[in-house]
């Protein structure tokens, strides 16, 4: 079962900034935060991860709180093509270990 | 921007028959994964592939399942005897270029196989 915890879905005004949280109570000290979209039925996208700093890239910034139980995700000017289901995945970033996808965040733009 | 790409995009059979899904992953990269996606339902886990061996395989990759890197591009999963429920999105990743610190897996756009 997936290690993380996020609601099923959100709202997003069209250009406002979209937070998306996710509790990973049980992260181990070696493991990282992995974010992940699918746009439909599209292969999942990979957006950021991080294991204890904040980071930053194109397409999102990644919030991980000092104890690492929890993060968020923000896409700073949504659009309506970011209309998608997120996955925040915890994975030990190492070469064999497959991705424990849950079941995500619906989050729906709108005009 | 190099990417994971799958063919074919849509894969129909009939319950019984034998299917090969192929695959070509990022040219550098090293590990190379299975996954599936039964319709409305979670992204689930295969297998994982390096060295020209299995890595890891999940409870549903059973003796029906098999991985092969057959040339120094492709990357196929076989279906020896499809079944009703292999019905699913099944898509392909691939990670390990040997240059990050964590190995982030980058997936193809999928094939959607239908078993009739």
């Amino acid at each position: 079962d997936a290690k993380t915890t996020q609601p099923p879905s959100m709202d997003c005004a069209e250009g406002r900034a979209a937070n998306l949280p996710c509790n990973h109570s049980t992260i181990s000290g070696n493991e990282y935060v992995y974010w992940y979209r699918q746009i439909h039925s599209q292969g999942p996208q990979y957006i950021i991860h991080g294991l204890k700093n904040n980071e930053t890239n194109e397409m999102a910034s990644l919030i991980i709180t000092e104890d690492r139980k929890s993060s968020t995700l923000i896409l700073p000017h949504a659009t309506l093509r970011d209309t998608a289901v997120y996955y925040c995945i915890v994975n030990l970033g190492g070469g064999a270990d497959g991705l424990t996808f849950g079941k995500g965040t619906h989050l729906i733009i709108q005009p | 921007e190099p990417e994971v790409t799958q063919t074919p995009s849509h894969q129909v059979t009939q319950m019984g028959q034998e299917v090969i899904l192929r695959c070509v992953p990022i040219s550098n990269h090293l590990y190379f994964y299975w996954y599936r996606q039964i319709l409305g339902q979670k992204v689930e886990f295969l297998v994982s592939f390096y060295n020209n061996e299995i890595s890891e395989k999940s409870e549903i990759f059973d003796d029906q399942f098999s991985v092969e890197r057959p040339d120094g591009s492709n990357f196929t999963l076989k279906i020896r005897s499809t079944k009703l429920e292999d019905s699913a999105m099944y898509f392909c990743a691939s990670s390990g270029a040997g240059t990050e610190i964590t190995d982030t897996q980058y997936f193809g756009p999928g094939t959607r196989l239908t078993v009739l």
